[in-house]
């Protein structure tokens, strides 16, 4: 099956800082979602990006179908941005998101 | 977007014993899912909640341990069964409506004893 990984697995910065996280994965794909997890485990729909750039206030998605891979930017860093953040795909005829191992970020005041 | 209710949000519970969580969205949805999130791990799916006919498990999970049920288009119930600790984690139901992103509850936290 289609195969998706995560870099960083894990990210720790300053409030304020920038930074990139990005989701490679193996084969085609319907849809790509990223969400993030708060410390709560509450998860939160960012993006649905299967090809493209969106932006959201300060964060931003872009996916590069063609080369399997999408990134996500977020800009001025703020504490409540800390959790984990998952990059999930769905590829051929199913719906069912298969998931990243997600990158942990830690924003310190 | 679909808003997805579920309930319990957590509970502790003894070996053994089963729990059946309960999902429920504010509209008709053509798919639900159900996933579980072991500590400090990915989401995995457990399977695809079909209305009307058997769900669809994914491999390493089976219909005895976890039951799921979907009398209708906006409810489904997944029952984790004689529960041991490893079973301990959170659930999660998911649903998608058409060309929709799929989107989650809250989650079940589920710890066992």
């Amino acid at each position: 099956g289609i195969q998706v990984e995560q870099s960083p697995p894990d990210l720790i910065l300053q409030e304020g800082a920038n930074s990139t996280l990005r989701c490679n994965f193996s084969d085609s794909v319907n849809n790509l979602q990223w969400f993030h997890q708060n410390p709560w485990g509450q998860l939160i729909n960012l993006f649905y990006i299967p090809s493209g750039t969106k932006q959201n206030g300060r964060l931003s998605a872009t996916t590069v179908a063609t080369e399997r891979y999408s990134l996500l930017y977020i800009s001025s860093s703020q504490t409540t941005d800390s959790g984990v953040y998952f990059c999930a795909v769905v590829s051929g005829g199913y719906n069912k998101l298969i998931f990243g191992a997600g990158t942990r970020l830690a924003v310190h005041p | 977007s679909a808003v997805i209710s579920q309930k319990p949000s957590r509970d502790i519970c003894q070996r053994g014993t089963s729990l059946t969580i309960q999902c429920q969205v504010d509209s008709q949805v053509t798919m639900m899912f159900w996933y579980r999130q072991q500590p400090g791990q990915s989401l995995t799916l457990i399977a695809t909640a079909n209305q009307g006919s058997e769900a669809t498990y994914e491999s390493g999970f089976v219909i005895d341990k976890f039951p799921i049920s979907r009398p209708n288009l906006t409810f489904s119930t997944l029952t984790v069964s004689n529960m041991s600790p490893e079973d301990s984690s959170i659930y999660l139901c998911s649903a998608k409506i058409s060309n929709q992103p799929q989107h989650f509850g809250d989650g079940t936290r589920l710890s066992i004893l």
